[in-house]
């Protein structure tokens, strides 16, 4: 198995423009999660979905960004417009058994 | 106050010597408890889950301590490989809805 797929892995983006990242989650796994980490505020839970549909988005910032799932193998994760206090490695997991596995991430530089 | 906290260190340990650090939680966090480990520019992969009876996988023993209310990790005989930033989280429920810690990093020297 290939693991959690995320794309792209870096992306550098000039304030106000959209920024899309992609993750699909290992075949299988009923849950993913979206998170952002940081130095400032370590690692911070976004949104998850359960069977496609959000459960939790509490964890989601601000109006700015938006995740979907439209289907069991694919997820984006949205920020519109993007900000320079956006940039972060952002991750998608998805779970099985109990345990949450991580994709490789996406390095976000927002300049 | 933070639902897990945990000291950044980093701490410095001579290859082949014990380490141990805790992780503390608020009440209100979390029923399952896990030390996940990352890598530096990687991303964090399960450890080990910490049962409240304690217990260990090879060098690594993992403790619950409900009362207290922290978890604790304890490495023997430490690699080099070791080092890396371990990171405490809780959840609610088994599996869902993670809570982390800011991480712990260890330093394992020659």
């Amino acid at each position: 198995d290939a693991g959690v797929i995320q794309s792209p892995r870096h992306e550098v983006t000039e304030m106000g423009q959209e920024v899309t990242l992609r993750c699909k989650p290992i075949s299988g796994h009923n849950s993913l999660f979206w998170y952002r980490q940081t130095m400032m505020r370590g690692l911070e839970l976004l949104i998850y979905f359960n069977n496609n549909v959000p459960i939790d988005d509490s964890g989601m910032p601000e109006d700015r960004f938006s995740a979907k799932m439209p289907n069991a193998s694919f997820s984006t994760l949205k920020i519109q417009p993007s900000e320079p206090r956006d940039s972060a490695v952002y991750f998608c997991a998805s779970l099985y058994a109990g345990e949450q596995y991580f994709g490789p991430g996406t390095r976000l530089t927002v300049t | 106050r933070k639902e897990v906290e945990q000291d950044p260190g980093p701490f410095n340990v001579p290859e082949g010597a014990t380490v141990a650090f805790n992780c503390t939680y608020s009440n209100s966090a979390s029923q399952s408890f896990f030390w996940y480990r990352q890598d530096c520019r990687k991303e964090p992969k399960l450890l080990m889950s910490v049962y409240s009876s304690g217990n260990e996988d090879g060098r690594f023993t993992a403790q619950l301590n409900r009362a207290s209310q922290y978890i604790s990790l304890l490495i023997r005989d430490s690699k080099l490989s070791d080092s890396a930033t371990y990171l405490c989280v809780g959840a609610k429920a088994a599996g869902n809805k993670l809570t982390f810690g800011g991480g712990t990093r260890v330093l394992v020297k020659p």
